[in-house]
């Protein structure tokens, strides 16, 4: 069965740096483009930010709010997807997806990671 | 960006009867390489991931008939025909044409 599985999050100050992980299984994940994708408490769904695959060049492209901030990369080998965090902000706060599909929607998502930025 | 607006924000609507949640985008989502719009619909349930109901006018494998979407460029729209319990949840609306993939607010359904 495919499947993401995320880990990484926790509680974490203002000015902090955080990763997380994305384990995947049951699918070939170097043939796809991988995508995080956040919620802050009660709101609505944020787009992060997205690796392609490394036959398309593993290129990321990223939302505004985290640009600079927010490293994205990917281990074929280990069928992992990261999200490096730096200098995390209260906004940050949120659960953090991983999610990936075989068009351009995303098809498979992770349970999720809560990432709580408070001092 | 591609603004990605829902209306409405909430709805609440009787068991059996029908439900309309329409999204616009600020421009065209149409992508000329496969010419498909590219708009996605997720379900999300209190708790739980979003899920995928609806790509580019395709119901997804699972999803049952009385969901359907319609639209075209910059106008689309999710129905469900004839409510159910298991329908409450909050929907969203995306765009892939373009990065950043944004999405709605979302649309809060809940039953009257």
């Amino acid at each position: 069965e495919a499947q993401l599985v995320e880990s990484g999050g926790g509680l974490i100050k203002p000015g902090g740096s955080l990763r997380l992980s994305c384990a995947a299984s049951g699918f070939s994940f170097r043939d796809v483009w991988m995508t995080w994708v956040r919620q802050a408490p009660g709101k609505g769904l944020e787009w992060v930010g997205r690796i392609k695959r490394k036959t398309d060049g593993a290129t990321t492209d990223y939302a505004a709010a985290v640009k600079g901030r927010f490293s994205i990369s990917r281990d074929d080998s280990k069928n992992t997807l990261y999200v490096q965090m730096n200098s995390l902000k209260v906004e940050d706060t949120a659960v953090y997806y991983c999610t990936t599909g075989w068009t351009d929607a995303f098809e498979m998502w992770g349970q999720g990671t809560m990432v709580t930025v408070s001092s | 960006d591609i603004v990605m607006t829902q209306s409405p924000d909430s709805l609440a609507v009787s068991l059996g009867e029908r439900a309309t949640i329409n999204c616009k985008s600020s421009q065209s989502v149409l992508k000329s390489s496969s010419n498909k719009n590219c708009l996605a619909w997720y379900q999300q349930k209190p708790g739980q991931p979003p899920k995928l109901i609806y790509w580019a006018s395709t119901r997804e494998s699972g999803v049952p008939d009385r969901f359907s979407g319609s639209g075209s460029g910059t106008d689309f729209t999710l129905t469900i025909s004839s409510l159910q319990a298991e329908d409450v949840a909050v929907y969203y609306c995306q765009q892939c044409h373009s990065t950043p993939f944004t999405f709605g607010q979302g649309t809060k359904l809940e039953i009257k």
